[in-house]
């Protein structure tokens, strides 16, 4: 098993570009979530997906939009990039029976200049 | 809204030490979980406490709750640089996986 997978592991963008992180999880997992980790700020949760099917935000979500495309993925779109944006993103999932117990993605960093 | 503080920030230690790390609730917590980061990579789970009064040990990490459920230790014995990274605590206040995370405690241990 890959567990959870992210792509790209890298980016940069321009300010005002648009772009979308990709997260896939081959666990079986019904929730997942998007995490963004600043300096000083800790891990603060962007959106989360209990379940296939539903969305809701976390504590973080201006400026960004998620889509559960099926059970397997979680993808994480900046529609207008902004330098603010610019941070290590991960996706995590976790299964039903086990709250809390959470599997990470090794991270995407981005660079909005 | 809950928060959880950690502390101390960093540490560093000579290889062989003890060491704590502390993790503390705003609120009461209905479950808080221990992780391990490596330094520019993902969350490792280490650990869930839920009962006040609850210790769990894995390896030479030991984990507690405190009984008014509103604290939590790490206490890593005769540490290795193995255990160096970064350890965060987390919590899902409402049961809504509304997860939140304390800023994380920055470890390094020496050889």
């Amino acid at each position: 098993n890959a567990g959870v997978t992210q792509t790209p592991k890298f980016q940069v963008l321009k300010t005002g570009q648009s772009m979308t992180l990709q997260c896939a999880q081959d666990m079986n997992h019904n929730s997942m979530y998007w995490y963004r980790q600043d300096p000083g700020m800790g891990l603060r949760l962007i959106y989360y997906s209990a379940s296939e099917g539903t969305t809701d935000k976390g504590e973080v979500p201006n400026g960004y939009n998620v889509s559960r495309l099926n059970k397997r993925e979680f993808s994480l779109r900046l529609e207008s990039a902004a330098p603010s944006q610019t941070s290590v993103y991960f996706c995590a999932s976790s299964p039903p029976w086990t709250s809390g117990t959470q599997y990470f993605g090794p991270g995407t960093r981005l660079l909005v200049l | 809204s809950q928060e959880l503080e950690q502390s101390p920030q960093s540490l560093i230690v000579q290889e062989g030490k003890n060491l704590t790390i502390n993790c503390t609730s705003s609120k009461t917590l209905y479950g808080l979980y221990w992780y391990k980061q490596k330094y520019g990579e993902g969350l490792i789970f280490l650990m869930m406490l839920q009962k006040g009064g609850e210790e769990k040990s894995h390896e030479k990490i030991t984990a507690k709750l405190d009984e008014k459920k509103q604290q939590s230790s790490l206490h890593i014995t005769a540490s290795q640089p193995s255990h160096a990274g970064i350890y965060l605590c987390g919590a899902d206040p409402s049961g809504t996986y509304k997860y939140i995370f304390g800023t994380g405690t920055r470890l390094k241990v020496l050889a």
